[in-house]
């Protein structure tokens, strides 16, 4: 396995279920990334994770809740949630340092019902 | 905050032709990088720049970070229909306390008529 992969690929949920998204890299990086991708937006920011430690969350609500448990591996625990976080939840990594270039997962297809 | 505008949004071509697209800021950039995305599946780095003025290619496609570092421009030749998918460019946020933070641009979407 290589690069960074997430599962699932696709979740459907109501808004009463409680989930996990779950990403893996395999590059070697210790930093770590959530991104939120909705229809004819950019891509935003949610978390972000370096060496294990957050060191920042993009005022994103508390029904999102991010661990980070080594360097490789990074969820997004999800509960309670809004139609109108149906998104592409993509996962990233790089490596510290000045040249932050970051890789991306394939990503999540989460539809909230 | 930083803002990065792409352009165009969309783009409509002929297989074989030329494409080129931009990315501008109001502030200065010390990196620049240009992703594509496939529909259904995450970004994908194509190019990144790391110095004023420089000029990188990756095959048919090539990239220029502007000399003013408020701007970057993606070229593709002779495109062929693989080529079609959203186009992003990006550059890390200045400042210290700002690590990992990119900010990106709104896409430009590519079509390809065979």
């Amino acid at each position: 396995e290589t690069g960074v992969t997430q599962t699932p690929r696709h979740l459907v949920m109501g808004m009463t279920n409680k989930k996990s998204l779950k990403c893996e890299q395999h590059l070697g990086h210790n930093a770590m990334y959530w991104y939120k991708q909705s229809a004819k937006k950019p891509l935003e920011l949610m978390f972000v994770y370096n060496f294990k430690e957050q060191t920042e969350n993009n005022s994103v609500p508390s029904r999102f809740s991010p661990e980070c448990p080594n360097s490789s591996h990074l969820f997004l625990h999800l509960h309670t949630l809004q139609p109108e976080d149906s998104a592409l939840y993509l996962c990233a990594s790089s490596s510290s340092g000045t040249k932050e270039t970051q890789y991306f997962g394939p990503g999540t297809r989460l539809l909230v019902l | 905050g930083q803002q990065l505008n792409q352009s165009p949004q969309s783009m409509f071509i002929q297989e074989g032709e030329d494409v080129s697209m931009n990315c501008t800021s109001s502030s200065i950039f010390n990196t620049w990088l240009w992703y594509k995305q496939d529909p259904g599946e995450g970004p994908v780095l194509l190019i990144a720049l790391y110095k004023a003025g420089e000029l990188t290619s990756n095959g048919r496609l090539t990239a220029q970070f502007g000399i003013t570092r408020k701007d970057s421009f993606l070229n593709i030749s002779a495109s062929i229909p693989s080529d079609v998918g959203i186009y992003f460019c990006a550059g890390p946020n200045a400042g210290g306390t700002s690590y990992g933070k990119l900010t990106f641009g709104q896409g430009t979407i590519l079509t390809v008529h065979p």
